[in-house]
């Protein structure tokens, strides 16, 4: 069954701390694998997309790592800001072009205090 | 944000009474879907677009339909709302076939009392 969890389920850190959320998938064929930012209120934000050939991608202070022998995807976030509380969700596509073959992760609810 | 608007932001609505949402979007983006988000869910995929007058059904279409008669305007129908349809509802386009970005609208809260 193609599926996707996120861990953990929420996380509170101080403001100017580093922290990583973790994405495991069983999802097969892979073709990409995506990491949105979801602000309370709002609709989901791409952050980095990356292809089983990306082993790491930046945006800004946002650092996403995919192993795809372990199928295993993390989101590195450095240096955190308040700004920084969301929730960020893990996507991770099948291949072709149809629609259902996106699978959604339930989300990491980040909290950032000062 | 690719130009996607969606109305009403909010509503508040009887069982058993029609109801329509609308997403609009400006950027001529091929595809479009519609999506439910619930507290413990994924985002669903309740049906979606790849054309004109071109649908389908997503995992969660039951007691719902849409419409696409505009490139930029796709219509989510609940023909007769239940309690069990209270959520936040999205909008997504994608610009096409070879394209891996979904934008995604700012949603629609919809309670079904």
């Amino acid at each position: 069954k193609n599926q996707v969890e996120q861990s953990p389920q929420s996380l509170i850190i101080l403001e100017g701390k580093n922290c990583t959320l973790q994405c495991n998938y069983t999802v097969s064929p892979f073709s990409n694998l995506r990491w949105y930012k979801q602000d309370t209120g709002r609709g989901p934000v791409s952050l980095t997309i990356m292809t089983f050939s990306e082993n790491t991608k930046s945006n800004g202070r946002y650092t996403a790592t995919l192993d795809a022998d372990t199928k295993q995807s993390s989101l590195h976030i450095t240096a955190s800001q308040l700004s920084d509380s969301a929730s960020y969700i893990c996507v991770v596509s099948a291949g072709g072009t149809g629609a259902n073959n996106l699978f959604f992760g339930t989300g990491t609810r980040l909290t950032v205090i000062p | 944000d690719a130009g996607i608007t969606q109305s009403p932001r909010h509503k508040v609505t009887e069982t058993g009474t029609p109801v329509t949402l609308r997403c609009h979007q400006t950027e001529n983006h091929r595809y479009m879907y519609w999506y439910r988000q619930d507290p413990g869910h994924g985002l669903r995929l309740i049906h979606y677009s790849y054309g004109v007058k071109d649908t389908d059904k997503g995992e969660v279409s039951d007691g719902y339909s849409v419409s696409r008669s505009k490139t930029e305007d796709f219509l989510l129908t609940l023909e007769s709302a239940t309690s069990s349809q209270t959520s936040v509802y999205f909008c997504a386009t994608l610009q096409g076939t070879y394209s891996y970005e979904q934008y995604f609208g700012p949603g629609t809260r919809l309670t079904v009392t």
